[in-house]
């Protein structure tokens, strides 16, 4: 299994800044992935990211809003731009196994007032 | 028609129970199954992880894929209150892990 850390681990954002979360992993993984949980949901990817190519955004998800860096095989970050209360949710990575396992960070909670 | 479906509970059930947890999915070609626990305020953690038809068990907890069916369960024996938690199944296909909805489970002294 991979151990993933993410920082931060919540942040109170005002309406119109943008955060950056990080998300570091104790091994070298070739896949990476971006999620949204808002309360009481379940998850919903945002993107796939893979060191050394452009992020892919799933339908309704748009760089522009969610850009994402991924500079080695073992960190990647999400930027939340322009943040509405709207954005208000759980954000968390998580990377793929060796067997299409996939382990999740512990979530960044971010609130958007 | 959704490509996972989950009943999101919740379930209530005494200390000592046997649980079961269950999800259908859409997509005959999905190959490798997994069950995740995720505490309140916590990423979800990887239970179980299955490839084929069939029953894997570790410890208290079994995992069964019935492909023919498109079905899948996670039984929980001897449930404790430590198992409180919102579980959910997940899928992978088309490169990318779907998600069921989650079953809300709390276990009760």
């Amino acid at each position: 299994s991979a151990v993933i850390s993410q920082k931060p681990s919540r942040d109170i954002c005002q309406r119109g800044t943008s955060l950056t979360i990080q998300c570091q992993v104790d091994s070298q993984v070739t896949m990476m992935f971006w999620y949204r949980q808002q309360p009481g949901q379940s998850l919903t990817l945002i993107a796939t990211a893979n060191q050394g190519s452009e992020a892919t955004y799933e339908s309704g998800f748009v760089i522009d809003k969610f850009p994402i860096s991924r500079p080695n095989l073992t960190f990647s970050t999400l930027t939340v731009s322009n943040m509405s209360p709207e954005d208000s949710s759980i954000y968390l990575c998580s990377v793929l196994g060796q067997g299409n396992e996939q382990y999740f960070g512990p979530g960044t909670r971010l609130t958007v007032t | 028609q959704k490509e996972v479906e989950q009943d999101p509970g919740p379930l209530s059930v005494p200390e000592g129970a046997i649980v079961s947890l269950n999800c259908t999915y859409s997509n005959s070609a999905f190959q490798y199954f997994m069950w995740y626990r995720q505490y309140s305020r916590k990423g979800p953690e990887l239970l179980m992880y299955t490839y084929s038809s069939g029953n894997k068990e570790d410890g208290r907890f079994t995992a069964q894929v019935d492909k023919s069916s498109k079905y899948i369960s996670l039984f929980i024996r001897d449930s404790q209150p430590s198992d409180s938690a919102t579980y959910l199944c997940a899928i992978w296909g088309a490169d990318k892990l779907i998600f069921g909805t989650g079953t809300r489970l709390q276990v009760f002294p």
